[in-house]
């Protein structure tokens, strides 16, 4: 599965949208792109994920470039439950690729009043 | 449905005694994950188990093992164990195995070694 790199920390104010940054400059046609989040003693909880085009749920939104190099998850009024450890994931498409997650150092978003 | 539920929650043990954890996916979810969160190492992944069957394993000593049932639900053993060996454990499921199917985790074991 390709590296991904994320900024190690940031900042954002509450009420206001964060917009998380994930390079994978090394990923290929048919792997997804996978945001999870951890909160603090948690498991880590599924957020969104995609292939090629931006995806939509309840819970954020995520912009794949067209050259699918990088993507930005975006929060888009982040609250102080959103502080969290963000991970940001490439993984084959194939359906027998197997279900092993690589992890990075994530980026640890603080939400601030 | 319920989440994945992962028992027991917190757990002391000694060097040198064995531990078994263990998991309740998702219902329906036929695939189990397991994997190791230390301060130090980050998360990483030990063993996945589809339909009874370990299909990949991470880079973990044999000391490492598990197993899944036929109702889905897996156990991880840590046999000898070490002081190194304190960590989360955490335990993944989905339905299946490929990419379009997300891994929904537990919150996990922690296992303090003494």
């Amino acid at each position: 599965d390709a590296k991904t790199t994320q900024p190690p920390s940031m900042d954002c104010a509450e009420g206001r949208a964060a917009n998380l940054p994930c390079n994978h400059s090394t990923i290929s046609g048919n792997e997804y792109v996978y945001w999870y989040r951890q909160i603090h003693s948690q498991g880590p909880q599924y957020i969104i994920h995609g292939l090629k085009n931006n995806e939509t749920n309840e819970m954020a939104s995520l912009i794949i470039t067209e050259d699918r190099k990088s993507s930005t998850l975006i929060l888009p009024h982040a609250t102080l439950r959103d502080t969290a450890v963000y991970y940001c994931i490439v993984r084959h498409s194939l359906n027998n690729a197997g279900n092993m997650l690589t992890f990075g150092g994530g980026t640890r978003l603080m939400v601030k009043p | 449905k319920a989440g994945v539920t992962q028992t027991p929650r917190y757990l002391i043990k000694t060097r040198g005694q064995q531990v078994t954890l263990s998991c309740s996916p998702i219902s329906g979810h036929r695939s189990v994950s397991w994997y190791q969160q230390t301060p130090g190492q980050g998360l990483q992944f030990l063993f996945e188990y589809f339909s009874e069957t370990q299909r990949n394993k991470g880079n973990f000593p044999g000391r490492f093992s598990g197993r899944q049932f036929s109702n889905s639900r897996s156990e991880m053993n840590v046999s000898t164990l070490e002081l190194g060996d304190s960590a989360l454990y955490l335990c993944a499921s989905s339905e299946g195995s490929g990419g379009n199917q997300p891994q929904h985790f537990g919150d996990g074991t922690r296992l303090s070694i003494l």
